[in-house]
């Protein structure tokens, strides 16, 4: 398996502002999951993107997954306190692996 | 509700002490898997199961076993548990697809 490495470790913005973050990974995935942990709770799965995809959206999250280049990026727009969280990548081969996280602030 | 549960939510015991953690879930997911969250570290995989009576090694499986007599319960055994296996555990089952739905997570020190 492999892990989704993300970047940047750590994100601090304005209420409002978009949050960019992305992720790369080493080898071919089936799909690329990406999930949102609130301080020490358990992980809740927000968007899957297969490997035929390109973008795909769900609210106000918009995910890009590019395989030539082994990378996806997660877009939340018009950020709220509540997106406060660490954010995963999970490229999914035969199994799902995850990396250390993007930590996203958002100041009111 | 579809949910996956956890216990204990938090223990603190001491060296050599074996623990058992219990996760049970509610949705007839065939993979279950459990992962240990260190900080820096990220989420690492102990052990996974993708059917009743299979279960595999992830990442990090010394000082750990597992079994998976019936679908819904996957527990995590520490029999004989150490300082550097304090850690928060998360239990995970998953849809076919591969989405994960976690538990809560465990706390559990090592003293």
């Amino acid at each position: 398996s492999q892990q989704g490495e993300e970047d940047p470790q750590a994100l601090s913005i304005q209420e409002g502002e978009n949050a960019t973050m992305n992720c790369s990974y080493k080898t071919s995935i089936n799909n690329l999951q990406w999930y949102r942990q609130n301080s020490g709770r358990g992980l809740v799965h927000l968007i899957l993107i297969r490997s035929n995809e390109r973008e795909k959206h769900s609210g106000r999250l918009r995910v890009t997954l590019d395989t030539s280049k082994k990378s996806s990026s997660l877009l939340i727009t018009a950020s709220r306190a509540a997106d406060t969280a660490s954010y995963f990548c999970a490229p999914h081969d035969y199994k799902l692996s995850f990396g250390a996280g993007t930590t996203v602030t958002v100041r009111a | 509700e579809a949910q996956v549960t956890q216990n204990p939510r938090y223990l603190i015991t001491v060296t050599g002490k074996k623990l058992t953690v219990t996760c049970s879930q509610n949705m007839n997911h065939e993979y279950m898997s459990w992962y240990r969250q260190d900080p820096g570290l990220g989420l690492r995989q102990i052990y996974y199961s993708m059917n009743v009576e299979v279960t595999d090694k992830g990442d990090v499986p010394e000082g750990y076993k597992v079994s998976r007599k019936e679908k819904r319960n996957f527990p995590l055994i520490l029999e004989s548990p150490s300082p550097n296996q304090t850690s928060l555990y998360f239990c995970a089952s998953s849809t076919n697809t591969g989405e994960l739905f976690f538990g809560e997570g465990s706390r559990l020190t090592v003293l």
